[in-house]
C-alpha cells in the first residue's frame, strides 16, 4: 500500500457546484496532513493543513481529518473555473519530510 | 519579499554531464528539502536538512547529492550516475521537519539532450 494515495481524477464539476477531494494514507503517515495545490507547470501552493480529527475551514476550503478511518479530504464550496488545478495530498512520516500522493486533477466547468 | 528562490528556471544537460541547481530562502527556516516530479506524478524526496551541515537521504537519493553549508542555501547536484533525470525539480523549506508546513520554490526545469 502507497503510504497516501488519492484517485488521479480528472474529477469535473460544474461552476459553483461543490468539489470533494479524498485522500487515503497508511499506518506510516501519522501526524499533520496538507493539502497543496498545483496549477500546470507551477509549484506547489499551500492551501490548508490539519492536525486533529475533525473539520477546519478557510473561506471556501474545508478539510475533513478522519484519523480512525485514515482518510483526509478537501471540500471546495463555491467552485470557480480558477480552481481548476492539481490538488496534493501530503502527510509526516514521523521523523521524515512529507510523503505525497500524486495528486487528483479538478476541472470547473463554466 | 522573504520566500524561496531557484534558479535557473530551466536547464538543459547534455549526457554525462554534472548539473547543480540553486535553492535559496530568506525565510529563517531551519529544514529544506529537494523533491522531484515526474510527468503526472506526485513529489518524491531526494535530500533534505534539518540544520547546516548535516542531510539525510530520501527515498531516491541516488544520483544526486548535496550540501548544506550556510542556513539560507541547499544547492543539488544531479550527477552523471543519474540515469532519467530529466524531470521538475522543487526546493521547499520549513521551520522544522516533523510537523511543520513545507514552503516550495518555483521549481527548476531539467532537460537531458
Amino acid at each position: 500500500q502507497k503510504e497516501v494515495e488519492q484517485n488521479s481524477g480528472p474529477l469535473s464539476v460544474p461552476e459553483g457546484a461543490i468539489a470533494s477531494l479524498n485522500c487515503t494514507y497508511s499506518d506510516r503517515v501519522s501526524q499533520s496532513f496538507f493539502w497543496y495545490r498545483q496549477y500546470s507547470g507551477k509549484s506547489p501552493e499551500l492551501i490548508m493543513s490539519i492536525y486533529s480529527n475533525g473539520d477546519k475551514e478557510d473561506g471556501r476550503f474545508t478539510a475533513q481529518l478522519n484519523k480512525a478511518s485514515q482518510y483526509v479530504s478537501l471540500l471546495i464550496r463555491d467552485s470557480q473555473p480558477s480552481d481548476s488545478a492539481t490538488y496534493l495530498c501530503a502527510g509526516h512520516t514521523g521523523r521524515r519530510a512529507l510523503t505525497f500522493g500524486s495528486g487528483t486533477r479538478l476541472q470547473v466547468q463554466p | 519579499d522573504g520566500g524561496i528562490t531557484q534558479s535557473p528556471k530551466y536547464l538543459f544537460r547534455k549526457e554525462g554531464q554534472n548539473v547543480t541547481l540553486s535553492c535559496e530562502q530568506n525565510l529563517n527556516h531551519d529544514a529544506m528539502y529537494w523533491y522531484r516530479q515526474d510527468p503526472g506524478q506526485g513529489l518524491r524526496l531526494i535530500y533534505y536538512s534539518q540544520i547546516v551541515n548535516d542531510f539525510q537521504k530520501g527515498d531516491i537519493a541516488e544520483g544526486y547529492s548535496v550540501s548544506r553549508e550556510k542556513k539560507e542555501s541547499f544547492p543539488l547536484t544531479v550527477t552523471s550516475a543519474q540515469k532519467n533525470p530529466t524531470a521538475f525539480y522543487l526546493c521547499a523549506s520549513s521551520t522544522a521537519v516533523n510537523t511543520d508546513t513545507q514552503y516550495f520554490g518555483p521549481g527548476t526545469r531539467l532537460t537531458v539532450l
